[in-house]
């Protein structure tokens, strides 16, 4: 079972900032929150992942709650080439190693 | 450098048929995780092999095994196949086992094998 909640899906207009919100609030103190996305029948693409400090790459920026039961991410300037789906992760601890547990995911569309 | 890939691209079976699936993680990561992706869900884990061990399985049935080879690569193995195997089957690689509180061990995935079951 996922342990995050998102928004099944949004819509954002192009060259607007894309901010995708995620719940995690049964995150426990050493685990990272990872961000992939997804587009139409490939790989998952891996964006970024943080603990509990706001982290920057040159996809996108990632902005952690202080009690880290939630996160953003956020994508600057949005292209219609990052339309896809984006899954914001947790991993579950299982037998020794920890298991990232995917959602359903946003379904993000840039339009024109 | 080249990243995960993954053979065959496509496949079609047929009911109770036997398939093998290819990975070979980027060079110098020593951990495959398989996964599962039905249409319209995200991935499910299936397996996890680190060192050339299972480390980790998700809630599959037996039907389901895999193995890691000496170079990292790894295979998935289904049998008896049903019409619920269908699926996009995904190989990501990482540099170590996965665990809850090292950087190092970031998934990277391969562009993964279309399973069509008839």
């Amino acid at each position: 079972d996922a342990k995050t909640t998102q928004p099944p899906s949004m819509d954002c207009a192009e060259g607007r900032a894309a901010n995708l919100p995620c719940n995690h609030s049964t995150i426990s103190g050493n685990e990272y929150v990872y961000w992939y996305r997804q587009i139409h029948s490939q790989g998952p693409q891996y964006i970024i992942h943080g603990l509990k400090n706001n982290e920057t790459n040159e996809m996108a920026s990632l902005i952690i709650t202080e009690d880290r039961k939630s996160s953003t991410l956020i994508l600057p300037h949005a292209t219609l080439r990052d339309t896809a789906v984006y899954y914001c992760i947790v991993r579950v601890a299982s037998g020794g190693s920890y298991i990232p547990t995917f959602g359903r995911g946003t379904s993000l569309i840039v339009h024109p | 450098d080249a990243g995960v890939t993954q053979s065959p691209t496509h496949l079609i079976k047929t009911r109770g048929q036997q398939v093998t699936l290819r990975c070979s993680p980027i060079s110098g990561h020593k951990s495959v995780s398989w996964y599962q992706q039905v249409l319209g869900q995200g991935p499910q884990f299936i397996f996890q092999y680190y060192e050339k061990e299972e480390r980790g399985r998700g809630n599959f049935p037996d039907r389901f095994s895999a193995r890691q080879f000496p170079n990292y690569s790894s295979e998935l193995n289904v049998n008896a196949l049903l019409l619920g195997d269908s699926a996009l089957y995904l190989c990501a690689s990482s540099l170590f086992l996965l665990a809850g509180s090292t950087r190092g061990d970031t998934q990277y995935f391969g562009p993964g094998t279309r399973l069509t079951v008839l």
